[in-house]
C-alpha cells in the first residue's frame, strides 16, 4: 500500500516562480525524504527530515514536517529550468529500510 | 549515480523465459533494494539485502527471487517472466543504519 500520496501530481510554472508540492502519509514515521527523477534517469536524494523537525533547508529548497497532519511539503524556490523532473516523498513507516514511495509530482519549468 | 551500475539497461523477453538482472556497486554499502516503477504505482519495492546471502521480501515479491553472493552483486531474477512484469527496475544502495537511498540509472524491461 502507498504510503505517501503527492499533490498535486502535476504543476506547471514560468521559470523564477515559486514550486510547492504536497506529500501526504497515513501511519507514524522516524523520517521523511524527498527525492528527484530526471526523464530516464534514477532518483535522486534531496533531503530527509527527521519526525522531532519542523523545517529544514538545502539551497532553494524547504521542507516542512506536521507530523500531527501526517504531512509534508517540499518548496522550490526561484525555480529554473532544470528543475523539471518528478519529485516523490518517502517514508519509513514500515521500517527504517523499508522505505515507502508516494507517485509523485511531475514539475514543469516554462522558460 | 554514486558507483552503482544496471546491467542490462534494456531487455526484450518472450513471456515464460527465465530473466536476470544484475546490480553492481562499488561503495561498499551494505542494504541493496531492488524496485520496480509502474505508472500509476510509483515505485514498489521487491526485495532488499542487508548483507551477504541475507535477504527479505518487499510488497511485491511474487514472481522474483533474489541472489547476493558477494556485497557488490544483487541479482535479481523473473524465473518465468509474464508480461505484467513489463516494468523499469531499480535498483538502490544505502550504508548501514542511514536511510538515504542511492540510485542505479535503472533497467528498462519489456516482456512480449
Amino acid at each position: 500500500s502507498q504510503q505517501g500520496e503527492e499533490d498535486p501530481q502535476a504543476l506547471s510554472i514560468q521559470e523564477g516562480e515559486n514550486a510547492t508540492m504536497n506529500c501526504s502519509y497515513k501511519t507514524s514515521i522516524n523520517n521523511l525524504q524527498w527525492y528527484r527523477q530526471n526523464s530516464g534517469r534514477g532518483l535522486v536524494h534531496l533531503i530527509l527530515i527527521r519526525s522531532n523537525e519542523r523545517e529544514k533547508h538545502s539551497g532553494r529548497l524547504r521542507v516542512t514536517l506536521d507530523t500531527s497532519k501526517k504531512s509534508s511539503s517540499l518548496l522550490i524556490t526561484a525555480s529554473r529550468a532544470a528543475d523539471t523532473a518528478s519529485y516523490f516523498c518517502a517514508t519509513d513507516g514500515q521500517g527504517a529500510q523499508k522505505l515507502v514511495f508516494g507517485q509523485g509530482t511531475r514539475l514543469t519549468i516554462n522558460p | 549515480d554514486a558507483g552503482i551500475t544496471q546491467s542490462p539497461r534494456h531487455k526484450v523477453t518472450e513471456t515464460g523465459t527465465p530473466v536476470t538482472l544484475r546490480c553492481h556497486q562499488t561503495e561498499n554499502h551494505r542494504y541493496m533494494y531492488w524496485y520496480r516503477q509502474d505508472p500509476g504505482h510509483g515505485l514498489r519495492l521487491i526485495h532488499y539485502s542487508y548483507g551477504v546471502k541475507d535477504t527479505d521480501k518487499g510488497e511485491v515479491s511474487d514472481g522474483y527471487s533474489v541472489s547476493r553472493s558477494k556485497t557488490e552483486d544483487f541479482l535479481l531474477t523473473l524465473e518465468s517472466a509474464t508480461s505484467s512484469q513489463t516494468s523499469v527496475y531499480f535498483c538502490a544502495i544505502s550504508a548501514i543504519l542511514a536511510y538515504e537511498q542511492f540510485f542505479g540509472p535503472g533497467t528498462r524491461l519489456t516482456v512480449l
